[in-house]
């Protein structure tokens, strides 16, 4: 069971916009910042959101990250099929003294 | 470029022991805290440890206290994990991660390395 709760998988077609959710407690995303990678077949995962909102150099635009809360999510605008991945959000829990991940939701491009 | 380069996974027996290393380059090492992520086949992520930039803290999880050792060699570059009392469970492969500025959550990540723990 992980600490954040993110829902198993989300799907969209081509150019649709769709969002994955992160939910958290006090001890993690509602006192520190959040994270979210991109984790490509068979590759390690790569940094997609750093600080609730912010896009390394790199990461499109059409990547984009809110919180509120204990709360979090991602949105991905104009959806590609190079855009399926698993995506996991992350924040440090102060409650484990470590890093909290979510299990992770699987993106589909119909 | 940020470059990690994980080594010494692979086959090992329940109760036995494997040290991962990680050489890092492209960055200041001795700057940044540094962690070991897993992965086990066909699962999510499970954060194991985490250094801080000196060595001076670690931190790890409930499941590897006392059995893992975290550490690092500035003077190396490299970041270190020593396991020892190796379960079936602990199956995956290991990333090692550096952390962004003024935090201890990864930036950038290796391209893992894998452990079996397998009679």
């Amino acid at each position: 069971q992980s600490v954040l709760t993110q829902p198993p998988s989300a799907s969209g077609t081509p150019g649709q916009r769709v969002t994955i959710s992160c939910s958290g407690s006090s001890s993690n995303i509602g006192r520190n910042y959040v994270y979210w990678y991109q984790q490509l077949p068979g590759t390690a995962p790569k940094l997609l959101i750093y600080r609730n909102s912010q896009r390394p150099s790199g990461v499109p635009d059409r990547f984009s990250g809110s919180k509120s809360g204990t709360s979090a999510s991602l949105a991905i605008s104009g959806l590609r099929s190079e855009d399926e991945a698993d995506y996991y959000c992350a924040a440090w829990d102060d409650s484990l003294s470590g890093v909290a991940f979510g299990g992770g939701s699987k993106l589909t491009v119909l | 470029e940020v470059q990690l380069v994980e080594s010494g996974g692979g086959l090992v027996q329940p109760g036995g022991s494997l040290r991962l290393s990680c050489a890092a380059s492209g960055f200041t090492f001795s700057s940044y805290a540094m962690s070991w992520v897993r992965q086990a086949p066909g699962k999510g992520l499970e954060w194991v440890s985490t250094i801080s930039d000196s060595g001076g803290s670690t931190y790890y999880a409930d499941s590897v206290k006392g059995r893992f050792t975290i550490s690092r060699d500035n003077s190396k570059n490299t970041l270190y994990l020593q396991m020892n009392s190796l379960r079936a469970e602990d199956t995956a492969v290991y990333y090692c991660a550096k952390s962004g500025g003024g935090t201890y959550i990864s930036d950038y990540w290796g391209q893992g390395t894998l452990v079996t723990v397998s009679s």
